[in-house]
């Protein structure tokens, strides 16, 4: 049982270029979540996906994409990345949260992202 | 949404318990209480979760008074190990339940 995965574990992106951060679970998981860390700070939530089929905006969607391919995986995309992207980006999945009385979130090991 | 406050940093010596109190002064009333702790480099972890009164499990107690205004998280006998940034959460689902900056804890031998 990995839990959450998440790939790469570290990128280095030019201004301008895009990618994609992958993030799978395997506890059958109904909600995902992505989140980012400045440092010195606390989380953000950026989109969360509270079943499959479903995406909505958290904290601070503005520069980035989601897409929750099916019940295991939530992908985050950065079409044209920016310096202010430059961050720690954490997934996290858990069984309920959207209504539910499972509010546990587990979270992935994280993706250190570099924009110069 | 409920706004936390709770101490920037604390510190402490091994072997003691370790109350660390969050102020949420306008929580609703289908709000839960979640702590969760996080280690450098890693990912937060769940610790506890509560509505009112008082939640125990193996690793901490959460304190929740009647009027739920505050609530404090005991780390009984600490180690070195739980050197970490503690977060409090108040929120009905978790999308929009805000982590702050959190409690950054030192144990000290």
């Amino acid at each position: 049982n990995a839990g959450v995965t998440q790939t790469p574990k570290f990128q280095v992106l030019k201004t301008g270029q895009s990618m994609t951060l992958q993030c799978a679970q395997d506890m059958n998981h109904n909600s995902m979540y992505w989140y980012r860390q400045d440092p010195g700070m606390g989380l953000r939530l950026i989109y969360y996906s509270a079943s499959e089929g479903t995406t909505d905006k958290g904290e601070v969607p503005n520069g980035y994409n989601v897409s929750r391919l099916n019940k295991r995986e939530f992908s985050l995309r950065l079409e044209s990345a920016a310096p202010s992207q430059t961050s720690v980006y954490f997934c996290a999945s858990s069984e309920g949260g959207h209504g539910g009385s499972k509010y546990e979130q587990y979270f992935g090991p994280g993706t250190r992202l570099t924009v110069t | 949404l409920a706004k936390t406050t709770q101490p920037i940093s604390m510190d402490s010596y091994e072997g003691q318990e370790v109350n660390i109190t969050c102020s949420h002064n306008n929580i609703a009333t289908n709000d839960y209480i979640t702590w969760y702790q996080q280690f450098p480099s890693q990912g937060p972890r769940f610790i506890i979760q509560g509505y009112k009164t008082k939640v125990t499990n193996e690793v901490a107690s959460l304190f929740i008074p009647a009027d739920r205004k505050s609530s404090t998280l005991s780390l009984p006998r600490v180690s070195l190990s739980d050197t970490a940034v503690y977060y409090c959460l108040v929120g009905a689902y978790n999308n929009d339940m805000r982590f702050g900056a959190g409690t950054r804890l030192t144990v000290k031998p």
